[in-house]
């Protein structure tokens, strides 16, 4: 079952912080997040794993609640460059790729 | 992470042919997935494709209409059988990293008319 995303889409002023959900109905073992932007293929941003951690990657960081399963995506200070749509990508079992995408949320960030 | 390249980056198809995408990785991995994606659609998941056996498909998709190879632990192809308007989509390639990670290829776009 395809997890959700939230919000559907968001428009920031550059420097602005912006946070996405993903919520899921099934119990995982990981979250993956990618970001798209037009026109071409979706890039790797970072994995979470169950065990509730959180990462972060210079300005982007996320977290996981494994009790809650769900994930959110922090962008903070946000630059122009980030500007795409965001996808998260969840798996239920261990060492299983088979990912189940989100519907995505599509981030704007005007300067 | 490694390498990926598609061929063709883009089509555009007449009903009824067939389309037959490549992969190709740098490096040699276990699994490679084929995804589609509708215009303005998220990412589904067409099969998992795996050296030395039978690719295995998700729900809604069948042998017959994606037929898959996987000769060796690089490359893969994906083909797009009797197409037709509803087939027009971006198909990507994607491998496991490690760990548990999945890198994209770039993509094929196909227009159907």
């Amino acid at each position: 079952q395809q997890p959700v995303q939230s919000p559907q889409a968001v428009i920031l002023r550059e420097g602005e912080d912006a946070v996405i959900n993903c919520s899921s109905s099934k119990a995982l073992y990981s979250v993956h997040w990618y970001r798209q932007k037009h026109g071409e293929a979706p890039v790797f941003l970072m994995i979470l794993l169950k065990g509730g951690e959180q990462k972060g990657h210079e300005k982007i960081s996320a977290s996981f609640n494994e009790k809650k399963q769900q994930s959110s995506l922090y962008l903070t200070a946000s630059q122009l460059s980030y500007s795409g749509t965001y996808f998260c990508g969840t798996a239920e079992i261990q060492g299983a790729q088979k990912l189940v995408f989100g519907q995505g949320t599509r981030l704007t960030i005007n300067p | 992470s490694a390498v990926i390249s598609q061929k063709p980056s883009r089509d555009i198809c007449q009903r009824g042919t067939s389309l037959t995408i490549q992969c190709q990785v740098d490096s040699q991995v276990t699994m490679m997935f084929w995804y589609r994606q509708q215009p303005g659609q998220s990412l589904t998941l067409i099969a998992t494709a795996n050296q030395g056996s039978e690719a295995t498909y998700e729900s809604g998709f069948v042998i017959d209409k994606f037929p898959i190879s996987r000769p060796n632990l690089t490359f893969s192809t994906l083909t797009v059988s009797n197409m037709s308007p509803e087939d027009s989509s971006i198909y990507l390639c994607s491998v496991e990293g490690f760990p548990n990670e999945q890198f994209f290829g770039p993509g094929t776009r196909l227009t159907v008319l």
